[in-house]
């Protein structure tokens, strides 16, 4: 059983137009994240939810927009996509943000790697 | 500001070395400390975290230790394998906030 996944893990696309990774999770979390990793391997934060509220947003253009229509589910959507958007992009997710072992550890999914041209 | 560095950026070491590989980190006001494993073109997997009160953790072949107060972490691997082979990045989680700060990562090879 796939803990976090993500949809879809390649993504090829045009500048300008608009797209959506989706992901989820089956490990019953209240917190769920996304992050950029970019060409160097740099990997940032983007966004987080707990219990569908969002509570860390990140310095993110806002044609990223997250949504979280359940615990279980974050997706995320670009809209007018540009080439320095091409990355890879994780969804990861964790128990809870209470700040101990078991709450804080992290799952990542598999990774989306968007190529914008 | 927070920042978080590995150093060697990447490190080659013949099968059956133990290895320690290095995380230092500008603000010792942080909850926790993990480190994660990732292999190319996988995701994060995490290793070990290490609470801001404990000195050291352990699994397996793996020990990591922190030090706060000088802001270094080590992750120690014991008899390394051809399948330790991966990137490792430690990440820290300021203290008052919900997000982790990732470190640069060391790309190690185990040769065989």
């Amino acid at each position: 059983d796939t803990a976090v996944s993500q949809t879809p893990k390649y993504l090829v696309t045009q500048m300008g137009n608009d797209k959506s990774i989706k992901c989820e999770q089956n490990l019953g979390h209240d917190t769920m994240y996304w992050y950029k990793q970019d060409s160097k391997k740099f990997l940032k934060i983007m966004f987080s939810y707990n219990n569908k509220e969002l509570i860390i947003n990140e310095t993110v253009p806002n044609r990223f927009s997250p949504k979280s229509p359940d615990k279980a589910h974050l997706n995320l959507h670009i809209n007018s996509l540009e080439l320095g958007d091409s990355a890879v992009y994780f969804c990861a997710s964790s128990q809870d943000v209470a700040g101990g072992p078991t709450t804080d550890t992290q799952y990542f999914g598999p990774g989306t790697r968007l190529t914008v041209l | 500001k927070q920042e978080v560095t590995q150093i060697p950026a990447a490190l080659s070491v013949p099968e059956g070395e133990n290895l320690v590989l290095n995380c230092s980190f500008t603000d010792s006001a942080i909850y926790n400390l993990q480190w994660f494993r990732q292999d190319p073109g996988k995701g994060l997997t995490s290793l070990l975290l290490i609470q801001s009160s404990q000195r050291e953790q352990t699994s397996g072949r793996l020990n990591a230790s922190l030090d706060k107060s000088s802001g270094r972490s080590t992750l120690y691997i014991a008899a390394s394998q051809p399948g330790d082979s991966a990137t490792y990045l430690c990440a820290v989680k300021p203290s008052g906030t919900y997000k982790y700060i990732f470190g640069t990562g060391t790309r190690l090879k185990v040769l065989a």
